[in-house]
């Protein structure tokens, strides 16, 4: 079954401080990664795409990477900031770019404390 | 750009009643996604359209939901009758296909439609 786990759930830190989000899939054939931050009352934003040759990519404080073979990612956030509580949202194309379905995770709900 | 544009942006209404979600898309884009999503199930992918043709619907819960595309500009979520169990938060949202363009620029998601059905 094509499924996508996120952990942990929910996850509470300190202003400044750095967290790491999992990911791990079952989907297959995969043909990218998505991580989305979805903030309150608002949509999805992507974060980053990267399809299963690379291992590693970066937006600004959000680093995310990716183990084709042992199919996970992560998502790290250093020096968080109050804006970064939001729900970090991991996506998986099930089939080819252009027209694969989205296997959504659940999200992880990341609070940062003053 | 202005983005994915949905109206309204909540709606309340009673149980049996007919209820319309809209959807803009980003001019250009060639695909439209109606998902849902609620705290049990996450995001739930209903249907997408590929220029203007419904592509699959299987997402689709009851006969009592339908989604038309009348122009690549506009597209309508229809739920009638609604239940109680329809309450949830409707998001739209569109992409760009073309290879590199598709995967580069990722779907665009509204900002959604918050419905409650009581």
């Amino acid at each position: 079954k094509n499924q996508v786990e996120q952990s942990p759930q929910s996850l509470i830190i300190l202003e400044g401080k750095n967290c790491t989000l999992q990911c791990n899939y079952t989907v297959s054939p995969f043909s990218n990664l998505r991580w989305y931050k979805q903030d309150t009352g608002r949509g999805p934003v992507s974060l980053t795409i990267m399809t299963f040759s690379e291992n590693t990519k970066s937006n600004g404080r959000y680093t995310a990477t990716l183990d084709a073979d042992t199919k996970q990612s992560s998502l790290h956030i250093t020096a968080s900031q109050l804006s970064d509580s939001a729900s970090y949202i991991c996506v998986v194309t099930h089939g080819s770019s252009n027209t694969g379905k989205l296997i959504f995770g659940q999200g992880t709900t990341l609070q940062v404390k003053p | 750009d202005a983005g994915v544009i949905q109206s309204p942006r909540h709606e309340v209404t009673e149980m049996g009643q007919e209820v319309t979600l809209r959807c803009k898309p980003i001019s250009g884009h060639d695909y439209l996604f109606w998902y849902r999503q609620t705290m049990m199930r996450g995001l739930e992918l209903l249907i997408y359209f590929n220029n203007n043709v419904p592509i699959d619907d299987s997402g689709m819960p009851e006969d009592r939901f339908s989604a038309k595309m009348p122009n690549a500009s506009f597209s309508t979520l229809k739920i009638q009758p609604s239940e109680p169990r329809d309450s949830a938060v409707y998001f739209c949202a569109s992409s760009l296909t073309g290879g590199l363009s598709a995967l580069n620029y990722g779907y665009t998601f509204g900002s959604g439609t918050r419905l409650t059905v009581v």
